[in-house]
């Protein structure tokens, strides 16, 4: 049983490009969460995803993010125009459900660096 | 507003030299506490889930506790290979909310 897969592991854009992050979740888990990390911080929450559904985005900056969880494949997050201050680590964790409030299982996470 | 305070941010210990890491909460509708550990370039490593005050959990050096308000990560005897960022969550209704952590260097 694979764990939770992210990719590209790293990934360089252009100010102005789109960047794409993926996420395949553990097999069996229907619950995508997807956070972002700036160096010697916390992971800081951004958006909480069920299949083909968005629970909870609270997180996400209003604009120019966006993210999917549809019924086939993984889910994506998208930065539209990226900036430099979106360089940062952005991890994925998948959970079985959300009822039991089971253990979330992380990803290796993505490091979006913008030149 | 939900909080999660992670104390120290830092801490320095001699291998042997047992310690204790502090995970206070402020949240409505706890669901769970969970401990994770991290090492450089390393996406979290999940250690313990913690629902009730007064549950306890270990796994070999670590012990994890839990009251109403905070949460304890004791570390006994601590070698070299325990170095690592060591970050508490708090699970309430749709998300899961985590501290800055704490940066644990032990010395050999």
């Amino acid at each position: 049983n694979a764990g939770v897969m992210q990719n590209p592991r790293h990934l360089v854009r252009r100010r102005g490009q789109e960047a794409r992050l993926r996420c395949s979740p553990m097999k069996g888990h229907s619950h995508v969460y997807w956070y972002r990390q700036l160096p010697e911080e916390g992971l800081k929450f951004m958006v909480y995803l069920q299949k083909e559904n968005i629970i909870d985005e609270s997180g996400m900056p209003k604009e120019r993010f966006s993210a999917e969880f549809p019924k086939e494949g993984p889910s994506i997050l998208r930065i539209q125009q990226v900036v430099r201050g979106d360089s940062a680590a952005y991890f994925c964790a998948s959970s079985p459900n959300r009822a039991l409030s089971t253990e979330a299982f992380f990803g290796q996470g993505t490091r979006l660096t913008v030149v | 507003e939900d909080q999660v305070t992670q104390s120290p941010e830092a801490l320095r210990l001699q291998e042997g030299e047992s310690s204790s890491l502090n995970c206070s909460y402020t949240v409505s509708g706890l669901r769970g506490l969970f401990w994770y550990r991290q090492d450089p370039g390393k996406g979290p490593e999940f250690l313990f889930t913690l629902y009730s005050a007064g549950e306890e959990k270990e796994k070999e050096r670590l012990k994890a506790t839990l009251t109403k308000k905070e949460s304890f990560l004791h570390i006994t005897a601590p070698k070299p290979e325990d170095s690592a960022t060591y970050l508490c969550a708090v699970q309430a209704e749709n998300d899961m909310r985590f501290g800055a952590g704490t940066r644990l260097t032990v010395k050999p």
